[in-house]
């Protein structure tokens, strides 16, 4: 079945620094990829999507780009801040186009000042 | 616009307790999820209401697990009897069709079963 794969965390990066987290995917056909935010206390947001093959996605200065060829779609953010520090989840929705989510693990992002 | 509500925020019962939680989803959302989400994983589906319709209950634990959605708003995920190994936090998402891909998540319901 579809599945997705993060790396794994915590990620620990000071302010300023670059991000990278991550996310592969296994599908039958071309879903649509999303990554989601939980920052402490909160519930998941969504950061950004893409929905085909080349797509970027982007919000808040993160961006995440659609690879088919490599089935990933890795988040990146040029510079951090400590307000990044949360939980990001990779996520596809199946090619069943049921509208069901598949998440990947999660991983930590702690940024320090 | 109110986002969606879930209560309680945190349980704590005792094994073979029955335990039930609660969710509003955001008004005009048809769909409905339950995600349950163990410590350090991500969420994983456990039944998707359309209206109040259960189209894919197919994760959903029957022995001990039920779901329900009247008047396809609300809904009340409950557990009974509840076991050690059901501590986790309990989500619930809704959006207003399945074509959107956005779910809108609750804060989570933590159940701690001692």
């Amino acid at each position: 079945g579809d599945s997705v794969t993060q790396m794994e965390g915590p990620v620990t990066l000071s302010e300023e620094a670059f991000l990278t987290i991550n996310c592969t995917y296994t599908a039958t056909g071309y879903p649509s990829l999303f990554w989601y935010v939980q920052y402490p206390g909160e519930g998941l947001q969504l950061l950004l999507k893409a929905t085909k093959a080349d797509d970027k996605g982007s919000n808040k200065g993160f961006e995440a780009t659609y690879r088919k060829e490599t089935t990933s779609f890795h988040l990146e953010k040029g510079s951090v801040q400590v307000s990044d520090s949360a939980v990001y989840f990779c996520a596809l929705r199946d090619t069943g186009n049921t509208g069901k989510l598949i998440f990947g693990q999660g991983t930590t992002l702690q940024v320090k000042p | 616009e109110a986002g969606v509500v879930q209560s309680p925020r945190y349980k704590i019962i005792e094994k073979k307790q029955p335990v039930a939680f609660w969710c509003n989803p955001i008004s005009g959302h048809n769909t409905l999820y339950w995600y349950l989400q163990n410590l350090g994983q991500g969420p994983e589906l456990l039944i998707r209401y359309e209206n109040e319709e259960a189209v894919d209950d197919s994760q959903l634990p029957k022995d001990r697990f039920s779901a329900e959605r009247l008047k396809g708003v609300d809904s009340t995920l409950k557990i009974q009897p509840a076991e050690l190994g059901d501590s986790a936090v309990y989500l619930c998402a809704s959006t207003p069709g399945q074509g959107s891909g956005e779910l809108f998540f609750g804060e989570g319901s933590r159940l701690t079963v001692l």
